[in-house]
């Protein structure tokens, strides 16, 4: 069956530092990848998606992802977090079996400290 | 350009009780999506509407929950008779089309609470 997993529930990391949310994947076919941000009392926003090609995807707010097949995974990072970078993170697929609808991972909450 | 907009943004419910959701997606789009997330969890689709026609209600508990999109823009979903474990974010969104790679476009949210 198609998933991803999200396997950190909460991260905390220090304002200006590095940062890389993991993101696994079970897919039987070339998988479609998304991240989405949610903000508290927010909806769900898109970062960015893979769906072939270049292996590093660019996306808004200054985030990147790498696809990597070898390892299943798709890894969000970003090189120095800002305060407003604080939110819910999902990870998702697109279930290419049936009407092309999404799939999402349970999210990464990231708390940004001062 | 205007977002998708949902209404009531909370709502508070006893069990057993009946509640409706509105959404307006965004103009043009063709595609519209209810998902429900529960606490802690992703969202999950309950049903997508390609214009007014279903596309894939597969996850929808049909027994207690609807939805329609009337002339192809706005959308209502409805609980009735709710349970305690329909308490969740009820999220809308829209595409310009059938989604494969584009975008979807989330609304707010609905915040449920059924007690």
């Amino acid at each position: 069956a198609q998933s991803v997993t999200q396997p950190d529930i909460h991260i905390t990391v220090s304002e200006g530092a590095s940062l890389e949310l993991r993101c696994n994947y079970s897919y039987g076919a070339t998988p479609y990848l998304f991240w989405y941000v949610q903000s508290p009392g927010q909806g769900l926003q898109l970062l960015l998606k893979y769906f072939s090609g270049d292996t590093l995807v660019q996306g808004i707010k200054g985030f990147e992802a790498e696809f990597k097949r070898s390892q299943s995974s798709f890894n969000l990072r970003k090189p120095s977090v800002h305060w407003s970078d604080a939110a819910e993170y999902f990870c998702a697929g697109l279930d290419q079996t049936g009407a092309n609808n999404l799939f999402f991972g349970t999210g990464t909450r990231l708390t940004v400290i001062p | 350009e205007a977002g998708v907009a949902q209404s009531p943004r909370y709502k508070i419910i006893e069990k057993r009780q009946s509640v409706a959701f509105w959404c307006n997606p965004i103009s043009g789009h063709a595609t519209l999506y209810w998902y429900q997330q529960i606490l802690g969890q992703g969202p999950k689709l309950l049903i997508q509407f390609q214009n007014n026609g279903v596309v894939d209600d597969s996850q929808l508990p049909k027994d207690r929950f609807s939805a329609e999109r009337l002339k192809g823009v706005d959308s209502t979903l409805k609980i009735q008779p709710a349970k305690l474990e329909d308490s969740a974010v009820y999220l809308c969104a829209s595409s310009p089309e059938l989604a494969g790679g584009n975008e979807q476009f989330f609304g707010p949210g609905t915040r449920l609470t059924v007690l």
